[in-house]
């Protein structure tokens, strides 16, 4: 059964630090992954998206990783700000079809003053 | 561009009662989807649309209805309303020019039956 698990639920952390978000997925056959930032209230927007032979992709603050051998992703967030309060997404395309995105149940980041 | 949009942004139905949910993008992109999101729940995929007068079921399509007689708009139709289908459902559209190009999603309605 295609999967994405992300972990932790929940995350609180002060302003100014770092902190990684992961996501393991069972999805075959894998086409690309993609991190979505979700704000309260909104669509979710992307991130960053990785295709099977990347293995980091940057977008500011935000760089992800990729590694398709144990199906894991990583989310790391540099010098938080209280805007990237927010849950974050790992979603992964199954295959070349056009509507198979496997969407995991999201991290729920909090970052206080 | 204005991206997605949809309306409303919040509704309240009774069971039974039917509605429509709108959805346009003024981006020209091809596909088009509806997602529903569940409190602790990753989106799930209700319908989604490849092009104009091209529409297929995604996980979830039981209770709803789509058509997509252009390429900007992509309602999705409620025709009984159940408990069961209050979440909040997002839009989304994509091009199709490849595979990993960004799906953009519209801001959402919060739908609650009643």
């Amino acid at each position: 059964k295609n999967q994405v698990e992300q972990s932790p639920q929940s995350l609180i952390i002060l302003e100014g630090k770092n902190c990684t978000l992961q996501c393991n997925y069972t999805v075959s056959p894998f086409s690309n992954l993609r991190w979505y930032k979700q704000d309260t209230g909104r669509g979710p927007v992307s991130l960053t998206i990785m295709t099977f032979s990347e293995n980091t992709k940057s977008n500011g603050r935000y760089t992800a990783t990729l590694d398709a051998d144990t199906k894991q992703s990583s989310l790391h967030i540099t010098a938080s700000q209280l805007s990237d309060s927010a849950s974050y997404i790992c979603v992964v395309s199954a295959g070349a079809g056009t509507y198979k995105y496997i969407f995991g149940t999201g991290t729920r980041l909090k970052v206080l003053a | 561009n204005a991206g997605v949009t949809q309306t409303p942004k919040f509704r309240i139905l009774k069971i039974g009662q039917s509605m429509t949910l709108q959805c346009a993008q003024d981006m020209n992109h091809n596909y088009m989807y509806w997602y529903r999101q569940d409190p602790g729940m990753g989106l799930k995929l209700i319908y989604y649309s490849v092009g104009a007068g091209i529409t297929d079921k995604g996980e979830v399509p039981n209770g709803y209805n789509v058509s997509r007689s252009t390429t900007e708009d992509f309602p999705l139709r409620l025709e009984l309303a159940a408990p069961s289908q209050t979440s909040v459902y997002f839009c989304a559209s994509r091009a199709i020019a490849g595979e990993t190009d960004t799906q953009y999603f519209g801001p959402g309605t919060r739908l609650t039956v009643l």
